[in-house]
């Protein structure tokens, strides 16, 4: 089936810095989203993306939809304490479905 | 206005019982969604409903497993019976549309012993 490769698994960075993640595919996506889950809690919504090409920010958080629509990469600069979690990317295949498929995940630790 | 309600937060069972999970979406969505996450798994998409309806349930493990949508506010994953490898986080999420993002409930942790 589908699926959608993230990298890197895990991230261990110092406060104050830039950190940068992303999401390939063999498959051609309509939508990309961004997603942080914290601990006990569910996936949240970062960003959502529409086009190919489209760069969207969010606070420090900037995401791209890839323009051969077959990636995606989300930027978060400044990193803080707060900003440790997972994040996930999730694609859609075709806007008439529901169905996402999500990468793997990436795990950002913050060391203040 | 509130998000996707999932309750119980936590369930723990003993193989062979049923178990239920229940759902409260967005008010005004009428997408419905039932994920699993494990380790191995990541997360995984079992079933969706639109307008009540089950739209595609290609996700659904086993017969075990089974899912309703009586009406717009409410919805149902049922395991029976249980077992073990069942154990994981089961999500909810709803979305207004289609093609809109989906907003995910707090989940529920099911533990099957």
């Amino acid at each position: 089936g589908q699926q959608l490769n993230q990298s890197p698994q895990s991230m261990f960075i110092q406060e104050g810095e830039d950190v940068s993640m992303n999401c390939t595919s063999s498959s051609i996506f309509n939508t990309w989203l961004w997603y942080k889950q914290e601990p006990g809690e569910g996936p949240v919504l970062l960003i959502a993306l529409y086009k190919a090409g489209e760069l969207t920010s969010n606070g420090r958080l900037t995401a791209q939809f890839g323009i051969t629509r077959k990636d995606s990469f989300l930027n978060i600069s400044a990193s803080i304490p707060s900003d440790v979690g997972i994040y996930f990317c999730a694609g859609q295949l075709r806007r008439n479905t529901g169905k996402l498929i999500f990468g793997q995940g990436t795990t950002l630790q913050v060391k203040p | 206005d509130a998000g996707v309600i999932q309750s119980p937060r936590h369930e723990v069972t003993e193989m062979g019982q049923e178990v239920t999970l229940r759902c409260k979406p967005i008010s005004g969505h009428d997408y419905l969604f039932w994920y699993r996450q494990t380790m191995m798994r990541g997360l995984e998409l079992l079933i969706y409903f639109n307008n009540n309806v089950p739209i595609d349930d290609s996700g659904m493990p086993e017969d075990r497993f089974s899912a309703k949508m009586p009406n717009a506010s409410f919805s149902t994953l049922k395991i029976q019976p249980s077992e073990p490898r069942d154990s994981a986080v089961y999500f909810c999420a709803s979305s207004y549309d289609v093609g809109q993002p989906q907003h995910f409930g707090d989940g529920t942790r099911l533990s099957i012993l």
